[in-house]
């Protein structure tokens, strides 16, 4: 049973270049979350989608868009990257608050 | 506004010292209190949750117990290997249901 399987686990980016973060989950779960640590700082929140063929804002939006694929995937999609997008991503599914996390997205925007 | 406060900010314990972190919330009609742990460079594990006010949860050295106001997770004779953040938030209805932010926990360091 993988869980929650988030690709790529490391990527380098230019300012300006634009990528795509990818997440799957097996555990048949109606609610995906994207959310960004920067060091020294907790978790915030960038979207959420709480059921498939729905997408919300969260705390911290701007820069980013999503796409909830199917129950299984919700993206995550950087259009131009910028350094103040440099973070650990993770992508979490789950029901009623129960949340499952991946293994984190490490992003540096140079 | 709902909010939940956590306290305190960071707690040294020696190996063994028990002691409690605490998780306020202000929300109306609570629909869930959801208890996390985040080792660093992971992503936060799922520990407990609580609906009702006297309601109690255990998992090896922690128990997790919800009054009215406020939540605590109790950690007794804690190991350097509970030293983790510990993080705590609550489910949220109508158009933000489902959504779950965290603030910034509570760091825990246990000292062998």
């Amino acid at each position: 049973n993988a869980g929650v399987t988030q690709t790529p686990k490391f990527q380098v980016l230019k300012t300006g270049q634009s990528m795509t973060l990818q997440c799957a989950q097996d555990m048949n779960h109606n609610s995906m979350y994207w959310y960004r640590q920067d060091p020294g700082m907790g978790l915030r929140l960038i979207y959420y989608s709480a059921s498939e063929g729905t997408t919300d804002k969260g705390e911290v939006p701007n820069g980013y868009n999503v796409s909830r694929l199917n129950k299984r995937e919700f993206s995550l999609r950087l259009e131009s990257a910028a350094p103040s997008q440099t973070s650990v991503y993770f992508c979490a599914s789950g029901w009623v608050g129960e949340l499952f996390f991946g293994e984190g997205s490490r992003l540096t925007v140079l | 506004e709902d909010q939940v406060t956590q306290s305190p900010e960071a707690l040294r314990l020696q190996e063994g010292e028990s002691s409690s972190l605490n998780c306020s919330y202000t929300v109306s009609g609570l629909r869930g209190l959801f208890w996390y742990r985040q080792d660093p460079g992971k992503g936060p594990e799922f520990l407990f949750t609580l609906y009702s006010a006297g309601e109690e949860k255990e998992k090896e050295r922690l128990k997790a117990t919800l009054t009215k106001k406020e939540s605590f997770l109790h950690i007794t004779a804690p190991k350097p290997e509970d030293s983790a953040t510990y993080l705590c938030d609550h489910l949220r209805g109508g158009t933000s249901y489902g959504k779950l932010t965290f603030g910034q926990g509570t760091i825990l360091t246990v000292h062998p």
